[in-house]
């Protein structure tokens, strides 16, 4: 399965925009883009996914490049709340389920007050 | 939130000793995994399970073993714990291929 690469850390003010990028250059046509996050001695939680066009929900809005080979997740008004690690994860439309998903370190976003 | 309890939250036991860690859904979920989670390692999967007495392994699954005889439990089994199995272990639960809902972790130390 294709590999993620993310920036290890980035910062941010409270109530500023966050752009959190993520590259996957060998990315297939059937692989969906998944964003979780994990907060402080928490398990992670699913945030967003998107397969060709860009995606809004509650929580965050993911941008996919025209070429797929890109992401930003995008986290409108950033809270403390939002401190946590940010992982991106590429997973085939076609798996049956989730036993193929590689984590890497993902990104780690600390906010500022 | 998905209803899934991770027991214990904590544990410390020493080398050599048998551990069970236990991972109990409320969701009806088919599939449930087990995953380590180390400073400087990516979530790594242990073994995963498809279904009630349907396992396979994982990545990372030398030394564990699991089973699964309710839809809604999944043990994790350390037969003979070593120090390298100290870890902060993640169970989670899906449908299919669908949103992954964790829970809340086990912190493991082996001394």
């Amino acid at each position: 399965d294709a590999k993620t690469t993310q920036p290890n850390s980035m910062e941010s003010n409270e109530e500023e925009p966050v752009h959190l990028p993520c590259n996957h250059s060998t990315i297939s046509g059937t692989d969906y883009i998944h964003w979780y996050r994990q907060l402080p001695s928490q398990g992670p939680e699913y945030v967003i996914h998107g397969l060709t066009s860009n995606v809004n929900n509650r929580m965050a809005s993911l941008a996919i490049a025209e070429d797929r080979k890109s992401s930003t997740l995008i986290l409108h008004r950033a809270t403390l709340r939002d401190a946590a690690v940010y992982y991106c994860i590429l997973r085939d439309v076609g798996a049956g389920n989730n036993r193929k998903l590689i984590w890497g370190l993902g990104t780690s976003l600390a906010v500022n007050p | 939130d998905a209803g899934i309890t991770q027991s214990p939250r904590h544990k410390v036991t020493e080398t050599g000793t048998p551990v069970t860690l236990r991972c109990h859904q409320t969701e009806n979920h088919r599939y449930m995994y087990w995953y380590r989670q180390d400073p400087g390692h990516g979530l790594r999967l242990i073994h995963y399970s498809y279904g009630v007495k349907d396992t396979d392994k994982g990545e990372v699954s030398d030394g564990y073993s699991v089973s699964r005889s309710k839809t809604e439990d999944f043990l994790l089994t350390l037969e003979s714990a070593t120090s390298s199995q100290t870890s902060v272990y993640f169970c989670a639960i899906s449908e299919g291929g669908g949103e992954l809902f964790f829970g809340s972790g086990t912190q493991l130390s082996v001394l």
